[in-house]
């Protein structure tokens, strides 16, 4: 069985600070990582995503994130956050089965 | 390029109503995929359907059914609604099912069972 665990459900953050959202995950095989955000009131739409190869991954709109096996983590990070990034995220995950796996959300709400 | 579509965008049904959910891409995708989102359990997957002509149970299939009309066109049915299939529901589709493979979500649809 596989799951993702999004540890922070509310992220709170002003402007121009940094931001990282956690993503832990657990899977018997390995696994291919990924971050969607979603706007209000819209579909999800993919930030980045994680395949293989170097384990720092850089996505749209500033954001990347890093693999870390040992940890089983997969945190977001993005060094100064805008207004426009509020919104919800999910970390996401694909194993052996051909489905994707979401966490439970974290919602940024992004402060002036 | 539309993308996904989904119809209706909003809708409220008495328990014991029926109603089909429609979505359609125009990515010449193989793969699309019903989700349904309740706030604090993120997405889990209804049905999906890999290829055209074929269809596999998600997480959550229990009072749902699907049909693949076509390669552009995967509907969902709800035989009998009940207040626990309030949701919002997503549609998505992907150019392969392969594990790997980048989802498009469309708008959704707000369902509300009463």
């Amino acid at each position: 069985a596989q799951s993702v665990t999004q540890l922070d459900s509310q992220v709170p953050v002003f402007e121009e600070a940094p931001v990282e959202l956690r993503c832990n995950y657990s899977s018997s095989v390995s696994v291919y990582l990924f971050w969607y955000v979603q706007y209000p009131n819209q579909g999800l739409q993919l930030l980045l995503k994680y395949l293989s190869g170097s384990t720092l991954v850089k996505g749209i709109n500033g954001f990347e994130a890093e693999f870390n096996k040992s940890q089983t983590s997969f945190h977001l990070r993005k060094p100064s956050v805008h207004i426009s990034d509020t919104a919800e995220y999910f970390c996401a995950l694909s194993g052996s089965a051909r489905q994707l796996t979401f966490g439970s959300g974290t919602q940024l709400t992004v402060l002036p | 390029n539309a993308g996904v579509t989904q119809t209706p965008k909003f809708q409220v049904l008495k328990t014991g109503q029926s109603m089909t959910l429609q979505c359609a891409q125009d990515m010449n995708h193989n793969s699309m995929y019903w989700y349904r989102q309740d706030p604090g359990m993120g997405l889990r997957l209804i049905y999906y359907s890999a290829s055209e002509g074929t269809t596999d149970k998600g997480e959550v299939p229990n009072g749902y059914n699907v049909s693949r009309l076509n390669k552009r066109e995967f509907s969902l049915r709800l035989e009998s609604a009940a207040p626990s299939q309030t949701s919002v529901y997503f549609c998505a589709s992907s150019e392969s099912a392969g594990i790997a493979g980048e989802q498009f979500f469309g708008p959704g649809t707000r369902l509300t069972v009463l």
